[in-house]
């Protein structure tokens, strides 16, 4: 159990086009949702928790405007890359967790590329 | 605010070999403690955790990590390494009642030479 998602896995976009990526928790009900976004060689960096229901929570330097995020069920979060530029190319990873448990489910991440 | 440090940013090792990684973390309070492990080319699989209880945990693959309070340390070891513990190790921690907001590591980048 505690299976996570993400689609699309790998995305191709346009300079200042918008990508909307999904993550789902395929077996539970995800109370939070964690985005973080991992360069490469580099460690997971927190942008955002989102609980459902409710406006997320970004992290010093994110910008809620260009990365907008919605939580609207206990099964599925969407981050949308805003007016995409090829310095957000990343690695885009969503976690969940359940309120039964500290443990975060980790999402296999969705590369963006930004041409 | 909390933060973490692992102090290997990359290690090589003979196959057979001894596994110690160092992480420190910085919080004042009451935390919870991970170690995270990302093949090449997979996504982040928890290895081992501590919530409370015996500062010594075990995990899958062999692994353990131990919580030492008074040095802020939560160290993981693996008495044997093998080729396929390839991989890159997270350490990551969150506060007891802090909205599980996890920090992580730099990471350690492990290679083991077979």
């Amino acid at each position: 159990g505690a299976v996570v998602s993400q689609h699309p896995s790998w995305v191709i976009c346009k300079s200042g086009t918008s990508v909307k990526i999904e993550c789902r928790s395929l077996d539970f009900q995800a109370t939070t949702m964690f985005w973080y976004r991992q360069f490469p060689k580099q460690s997971l960096m927190l942008m955002a928790t989102s609980n459902e229901g409710s406006k997320a929570t970004y992290e010093q330097g994110v910008e809620k405007d260009k990365f907008l995020i919605n939580h609207a069920s206990l099964t599925l979060s969407t981050l949308t890359v805003t007016s995409a530029h090829p310095e957000d190319s990343s690695f885009y990873i969503c976690s969940a967790s359940r309120a039964s448990n500290n443990e975060q489910y980790f999402g296999p991440g969705t590369r963006l590329t930004v041409t | 605010a909390q933060s973490v440090s692992q102090h290997n940013h990359h290690v090589i090792l003979s196959e057979a070999a001894s596994l110690e990684l160092g992480c420190n973390y910085s919080y004042g309070g009451t935390v919870n403690l991970f170690w995270y492990v990302q093949y090449p080319g997979q996504h982040l699989q928890l290895l081992l955790k501590y919530f409370s209880g015996d500062p010594l945990v075990k995990g899958i693959k062999g692994f353990e990590a131990e919580f030492i309070k008074s040095k802020f340390s939560f160290n993981l070891r693996k008495p044997s390494v093998q080729w396929s513990d390839t991989a890159e190790y997270f350490c990551a921690v969150n506060a007891q009642g802090g909205g599980f907001k996890t920090i992580f590591g730099a990471g350690t980048r492990l290679f083991v030479k077979a």
